[in-house]
Order: C-alpha cells, then sequence, then structure tokens
C-alpha cells in the first residue's frame, strides 16, 4: 500500500533563517506531489505541484522554492523565511489519472518567531 | 482559483443525517468531483468523489446534480467524530492536475 511521510511535524524557526521540508511517497511511482499551506483558521493554500522529476510549477510568487530530486521526493525550501510563512504546511500525492484522489501526509506546523 | 461554492458552517445533530451542499456552476464536462474533510491539526482526509452518477462508499454518499452544476454530501448519520471542514473541490486535469481548495463546511455536530 502507498504510504506518504512528512518531516518534521513541528519546526520553530527564527526570521531569516533557512527552510528545508520533506516529503517522500512510498508503494507507487511517478505520482503527482503537491505543498500546500494553510494559515490559521484558513483554507489550503497550493504552494508547488509537480508531475514529474525536476517539474515543478508554482502557484503562489513568494520566498519559498521547491524541488523534485527523485521520483518519490519533493522539498520545500526557502533561503529566508518571512514571519508571514508561519502556517501548517502540508504534502500530498496522487494519481495522474483524474478520478485519483488526494493522499495528504500529517503535515508540518511551522511558526516562525 | 477555487472553483466551488460551499456555507461556512453547519451544525447537525448527532446520529441525523447531515446534507453538506456545494456549487461548481462553472463544472467542464471532464471534471471529477471530490470531498475531503480536516480534523483540527490533520490533514484532510479522502471522503469520496464522483463524475456524473450518484456514489456510496462506507463513509458518505455523493448526489451529484443531473447538470452537475451542484453536489450534495451525505453523512447517513452523524457522529462526534464526523465533526471537521469538509472540502468539495474540482479535479481540473484540463489545467495540469491542480486541487484547489476552498474554505470550506465547518460541520459542527451537537450531541
Amino acid at each position: 500500500s502507498q504510504t506518504i511521510h512528512q518531516w518534521p511535524a513541528t519546526l520553530v524557526q527564527p526570521v531569516g533563517s533557512p527552510l528545508s521540508l520533506e516529503c517522500t511517497v512510498e508503494g507507487t511511482s511517478n505520482p503527482n506531489l503537491y505543498w500546500y499551506r494553510q494559515a490559521a483558521g484558513r483554507g489550503l493554500q497550493l504552494l508547488f505541484y509537480s508531475v514529474g522529476i525536476g517539474q515543478i510549477s508554482s502557484e503562489v510568487p513568494q520566498n519559498l522554492s521547491a524541488s523534485r530530486p527523485q521520483d518519490r521526493q519533493f522539498i520545500l525550501s526557502s533561503k529566508k523565511l518571512l514571519l508571514s510563512d508561519s502556517g501548517f504546511y502540508l504534502c500530498a500525492w496522487s494519481e495522474g489519472q483524474r478520478n485519483s484522489p488526494l493522499h495528504f501526509g500529517n503535515g508540518t506546523r511551522l511558526t516562525v518567531t | 482559483d477555487a472553483k466551488t461554492t460551499q456555507p461556512n458552517s453547519m451544525e447537525s445533530n448527532e446520529e441525523e443525517p447531515v446534507h453538506l451542499p456545494c456549487n461548481h456552476s462553472t463544472i467542464s464536462g471532464t471534471d471529477y468531483i471530490h470531498w475531503y474533510r480536516q480534523l483540527p491539526s490533520q490533514g484532510p482526509e479522502y471522503v469520496i468523489h464522483g463524475l456524473t452518477s450518484n456514489v456510496n462508499n462506507r463513509m458518505a454518499s455523493l448526489a451529484i446534480a443531473e447538470d452537475r452544476k451542484s453536489s450534495t454530501l451525505i453523512l447517513h448519520r452523524a457522529t462526534l467524530r464526523d465533526a471537521a471542514v469538509y472540502y468539495c473541490i474540482l479535479r481540473d486535469q484540463g489545467t495540469g492536475n491542480q486541487f484547489y481548495f476552498g474554505t470550506g463546511t465547518s460541520l459542527t455536530v451537537i450531541p
């Protein structure tokens, strides 16, 4: 069966520090991969998605970036965090077919101080 | 980018059915309708999806209007564990596989 791993679960970082969040998927090949962010009390905002290795589409211009160095690995990064980057970050995957659902990881709660 | 409209909040009594509505008037013929729910401090959980016909699974039923411009998620007997935010979204294959979430419906279940 397929599983998705996302870490760390919680993170407290000072303003201006770098960020690296990692997500891996097991049990499937060539998945679509997604990064979402959820601010406190808000809905989910799609940040990046990827349909293959090295293929990244950005939905929202900001100081975050994403990379997909391997088929089932998706990384969210920032060189310098802002206070506004605080939130709940969620990685998700789906098959390529349009009738395939999204499967989410457990999320990373990021607090920028 | 969200293409669906849902009420912000709804309440239901425990053990009664719940009908959660969703409007998607701009749906295209290739869009699947997906429903997810999110418990506090957790990632969203897949509930059900469909294209044209009504769908049933162990968690819920999905009723899709004949013109596909609206749908309803039906929880047959609400329990306290069903209290969550429910999201209705469209999977748009035509524009690159994005899933856009709106603000969802916050369901409160009253004991």
